[in-house]
């Protein structure tokens, strides 16, 4: 159980259109899900915790125009990069939060985003 | 300011044990979680700590001291494969869930 996807797995795009990333919680219900970025060989970096029903809450330092978090169901949370630029090339990667009383995060696969 | 501090890199010996030290100085804490994530993948989840002590899954351990803000993962009988990154994450106080993470120790295991 406590498996989460992450769609697509890897996407390249033209420097200014946009890209939505959907991440699903397979088997459980998550009320509360995380987007993390990701540089090379570097730890993950929060940018916003995404509530269902209710608005993300952004980290310091991160565009809510540009990085727009849709929690629209308990199983689904999407992240779209707007106006993509290649310093948003990055690896993108969501977590679900478990029913268990620890409150263990499960990860999606990740999506790694190339911006030409 | 939150802080979490982990050694950068480790080297160890396929066959030996391991210990990848963690200390912590956070505003609040609700529990220790450890992490391993190969190049290129998803963290996966290791262990979680919310009381003194030692918490062990076979080979794997975890100890945590709050009073000393201190946890270290263990690792017996190392094999090839457990050459990742190991992240150490603090749970924030309060209601909100976050995780605070530490930069990560990458461990290479030699044959």
């Amino acid at each position: 159980g406590a498996v989460v996807s992450q769609h697509p797995s890897r996407v390249i795009c033209k420097s200014g259109t946009s890209v939505k990333i959907e991440c699903r919680s397979l088997d459980f219900q998550a009320t509360t899900m995380f987007w993390y970025r990701q540089f090379p060989k570097k730890s993950l970096m929060l940018m916003a915790t995404s509530n269902e029903g209710s608005k993300a809450t952004y980290e310091q330092g991160v565009e809510k125009d540009k990085f727009l978090i849709n929690h629209a169901s308990l199983t689904l949370s999407t992240l779209t990069v707007t106006s993509a630029h290649p310093e948003d090339s990055s690896f993108y990667i969501c977590s679900a939060v478990g029913t268990s009383g620890n409150d263990e995060q499960f990860f999606g696969p990740g999506t790694r985003l190339t911006v030409l | 300011g939150q802080n979490i501090d982990q050694p950068t890199e480790m080297t160890a010996t396929e066959g030996a044990i391991v210990q990848i030290n963690c200390t912590y100085q956070t505003s609040g804490f609700n529990g220790l979680f450890w992490y391993q994530q190969h190049a290129g993948e998803a963290p996966t989840f290791l262990s979680y700590n919310v009381l003194d002590g030692l918490e062990e899954k076979g080979r794997f351990s975890s100890f945590l001291s709050r009073s000393k803000g201190y946890s270290y993962l263990l690792l017996k009988e190392l094999q090839m494969k457990d050459s990742a990154s190991y992240l150490c994450a603090v749970r924030d106080a309060g209601n909100n869930r976050k995780l605070i993470w530490g930069l990560g120790t990458s461990l290479a295991v030699n044959p």
